[in-house]
């Protein structure tokens, strides 16, 4: 069965510095999603893209986030200047269709853990 | 403010016995989502549940949906050790891909 595969699976870095989250997803989906569980805590939505740009993000992508689609395959997501409160699980996600069309699940990476320093 | 509550939160029970997981939501969405997540895993998309009444069944699960309620309930039967994971729901957030996870139901099923 198809997947959503990420890498790096731990990503260890020091505060202040820039990170980039590789996800690669289905290849026939066209929406694609980042949300991030911090430790024990519930997932929490980041950001959603499709054709090439933000459908929708959270107040937790801020500025210091950016989600790129390099080329036909790759879908990033970059810390530009970590905080120790970013240290989580990052999920990548795809789907079909859009939430809340059809029987359109996302389906999920199995994460990078970043841990800041 | 959307909320999604699930209980309980933790769940401690035998092989062979019944329990149901509750899962209320503040939203007007008529559709919920029941993930399950293995410790350091991914999410793994269980039921999509679309409309009012909706009642699926996979195996020892059962899920179903009360829109008017906004309530999810996910029932298992005759638990298994294999069952033992964390449990999430989730509604859709209005918008595009935004899902509002509840904080998840740690089950564990013992001998």
């Amino acid at each position: 069965e198809p997947e959503v595969t990420q890498t790096p699976s731990h990503q260890v870095t020091q505060m202040g510095q820039e990170v980039i989250l590789h996800c690669v997803p289905i290849s026939n989906h066209l929406y694609f999603y980042w949300y991030r569980q911090i430790l024990g805590q519930k997932v929490e939505f980041l950001v959603s893209f499709y054709n090439n740009e933000i459908s929708e993000k959270s107040e937790i992508f801020d500025d210091q986030f950016s989600v790129e689609r390099p080329d036909g395959s790759n879908f990033t997501l970059k810390i530009r200047s970590t905080k120790l409160e970013d240290s989580a699980m990052y999920f990548c996600a795809s789907s079909y269709n859009p939430t809340g069309v059809y029987n359109s699940p996302l389906h999920f990476g199995n994460g990078t853990r970043l841990t800041v320093t | 403010e959307l909320k999604v509550e699930q209980n309980p939160l933790f769940l401690s029970m035998q092989e062979g016995k019944n329990y149901t997981i509750y899962c209320n939501y503040s939203t007007t969405s008529d559709r919920l989502y029941w993930y399950r997540q293995d410790p350091g895993k991914s999410l793994e998309s269980l039921f999509v549940l679309l409309s009012n009444g909706a009642v699926k069944q996979e195996g020892r699960l059962m899920a179903s949906l009360d829109t008017k309620a906004r309530l999810s309930t996910l029932h298992i039967t005759a638990a298994v050790h294999d069952l033992s994971a964390t449990y999430f729901c989730a509604v859709d957030g209005g918008s595009q891909g935004n899902l509002i996870f509840g904080k998840g139901t740690k089950l564990s099923v013992k001998p």
